[in-house]
């Protein structure tokens, strides 16, 4: 079964400071995509960054870039030049391309709180 | 901004009310969802609907009845709720439903809105 594993209840960041969020996945089908998202206490779910598994760079989207590992199932997400707005529960998730990959598997989330 | 847009932002109802959740987007997106999110949990999928036709029920209880008057619109009706019922509704939408290639990431992407939090009394 798809697993998505954040290991990261919570984690506290200075502004200005780069920070890493953790993420771990579990597939056996080598065609697969990880996604990052972004959920403030308002409650929307803010997509930030895609990693397919057959792409060759890894991605980045102004502050934001992904770390990924493929041999170790890692896809953590790096904020560079953190800011107060920052601060929100942020979710590691991927769809496999097992049957109707239809499916977003999320992990359980990190709180990031950013400290002025 | 987000593009997916979703009324109301807080519904209250009470357990025999019938009530509608509503999600509209102009992306040209050929795939729409319906996730359920209780407090400190992350999002459970109940519907997709890809093409206008439902293609995923995730076993929802009846009282939630989904419905996609055109490609645009996708609606989450209510009926005899539970308070356990209570919690975040998420829509989404993706440019391509299941079946879509992941080798790239256009079309894979799916997109939420803000998100109905709903109340039952």
């Amino acid at each position: 079964a798809q697993k998505i594993t954040q290991t990261q209840p919570g984690m506290f960041v200075q502004e200005k400071e780069a920070v890493t969020l953790d993420c771990t996945y579990d597939t056996s089908d080598p065609s697969y995509g990880l996604f990052w998202y972004k959920q403030p206490s308002s409650g929307e779910m803010i997509f930030l960054i895609y990693q397919g598994s057959y792409d060759q760079q890894n991605a980045t989207e102004g502050r934001y870039s992904l770390n990924f590992q493929k041999a170790r199932k890692s896809a953590n997400l790096v904020i560079s030049a953190s800011q107060l707005g920052d601060s929100a529960m942020y979710f590691c998730a991927m769809r496999d391309g097992r049957g109707s990959n239809y499916k977003l598997t999320f992990g359980k989330g990190t709180l990031l709180t950013v400290n002025p | 901004d987000t593009e997916v847009t979703q009324t109301p932002k807080h519904l209250v109802m009470g357990m025999t009310n019938k009530k509608s959740l509503k999600c509209e987007q102009h992306m040209g997106h050929r795939a729409m969802y319906w996730y359920k999110q209780k407090a400190k949990k992350p999002p459970e999928l109940m519907f997709v609907y890809s093409y206008e036709k439902l293609s995923i029920n995730e076993s929802v209880p009846s009282r939630f009845s989904p419905e996609c008057p055109n490609s645009s619109l996708l609606n989450l009706h209510l009926h005899a709720l539970q308070p356990e019922d209570s919690a975040l509704y998420l829509c989404a939408s993706s440019p391509r439903g299941p079946g879509t290639s992941l080798r790239t990431s256009s079309g894979n992407t799916i997109y939420f809105g803000e998100g109905s939090w709903l109340t039952v009394v």
